[in-house]
C-alpha cells in the first residue's frame, strides 16, 4: 500500500464549479500535511498547509480528518487558471521524510 | 519565485555514467531535500540534508548520494546511471523546525540513454 493515495482524475469541471479532492495516508503518526499545485512540466508550488482545525485561503479550503486519515481540498468558483495537478504531501512523523501522492489532475473548462 | 535555483536545466547522459546536480537553497533556509519525479508520478523523496549531514532517506540505492555545503547549497550525485533514472530531479529548501513548508526549485530534467 502506498503511503499517500490520491484519485488521479482527471476532474473535468466548468468554470465556476466547486470541486473537492481527497487524499488518504497510511501512517497514523503523520504530523504535517500540505497541498501543492503543479503545472505541466513545472515544479510543485506550495498551495497551503493543512491544519487540524482546517484552514481557508480565499477560494481554497483544506480539511484534515485524523481519525479517518485523510485530507481534503475544496476549490470554490473554479477558474481556468486552476487547471493543474494537485499533489497531497504528508510528513511521516519524523520530520525528515515527505511523501507525495501521485496527484489529481484538474481541468477547468470555459 | 521561490529563490531556489538548480543547475543544469537539462542533461543527457549515457547508461553507466555518473551525474552531479546542483541546488542553491532559498535565503534563510538550512535544509535541502531532493526528489525524483518520473513522468505522470508524484515526486519521490530521495534524501534530506541538514547541517551538512544526511538527515533522512527514502527508498533509493546507495548510488544516489549527496552533499550539503556550509552555505546550505547541495549536490545530488548519481553513479552507474540506469535508464530508469530518467526523470525530473527536484530540490526543495526549508527551515528546520517550524512549519516544514518546502519550496521547490525548477528542477533538472535528466535523460539517460
Amino acid at each position: 500500500r502506498k503511503e499517500v493515495e490520491q484519485d488521479p482524475g482527471p476532474f473535468n469541471v466548468p468554470e465556476g464549479a466547486t470541486v473537492a479532492f481527497n487524499c488518504t495516508y497510511s501512517n497514523s503518526a503523520s504530523q504535517s500535511f500540505f497541498w501543492y499545485r503543479q503545472d505541466c512540466r513545472k515544479e510543485p508550488k506550495l498551495l497551503m498547509s493543512v491544519y487540524s482545525s482546517g484552514n481557508e485561503d480565499g477560494r481554497f479550503t483544506a480539511q484534515l480528518n485524523r481519525a479517518s486519515q485523510y485530507i481534503s481540498l475544496l476549490i470554490r468558483d473554479s477558474k481556468l487558471s486552476d487547471s493543474a495537478t494537485y499533489l497531497c504531501v504528508v510528513n511521516m512523523g519524523n520530520f525528515n521524510k515527505f511523501y507525495f501522492g501521485s496527484g489529481t489532475k484538474l481541468n477547468v473548462k470555459p | 519565485e521561490t529563490g531556489v535555483t538548480q543547475s543544469p536545466t537539462h542533461l543527457i547522459k549515457t547508461r553507466g555514467q555518473q551525474v552531479t546536480l546542483r541546488c542553491s537553497s532559498q535565503s534563510g533556509h538550512n535544509t535541502v531535500s531532493w526528489y525524483q519525479q518520473a513522468l505522470g508520478q508524484g515526486p519521490q523523496f530521495i534524501f534530506q540534508y541538514y547541517r551538512e549531514e544526511e538527515n533522512g532517506r527514502g527508498n533509493f540505492p546507495p548510488r544516489f548520494s549527496g552533499l550539503q555545503f556550509p552555505n546550505y547549497s547541495s549536490e545530488l550525485n548519481v553513479n552507474a546511471l540506469e535508464l530508469d533514472d530518467s526523470a525530473l530531479y527536484l530540490c526543495a529548501s526549508s527551515t528546520s523546525g517550524g512549519s516544514y513548508e518546502q519550496y521547490f526549485g525548477p528542477g533538472t530534467r535528466l535523460t539517460v540513454t
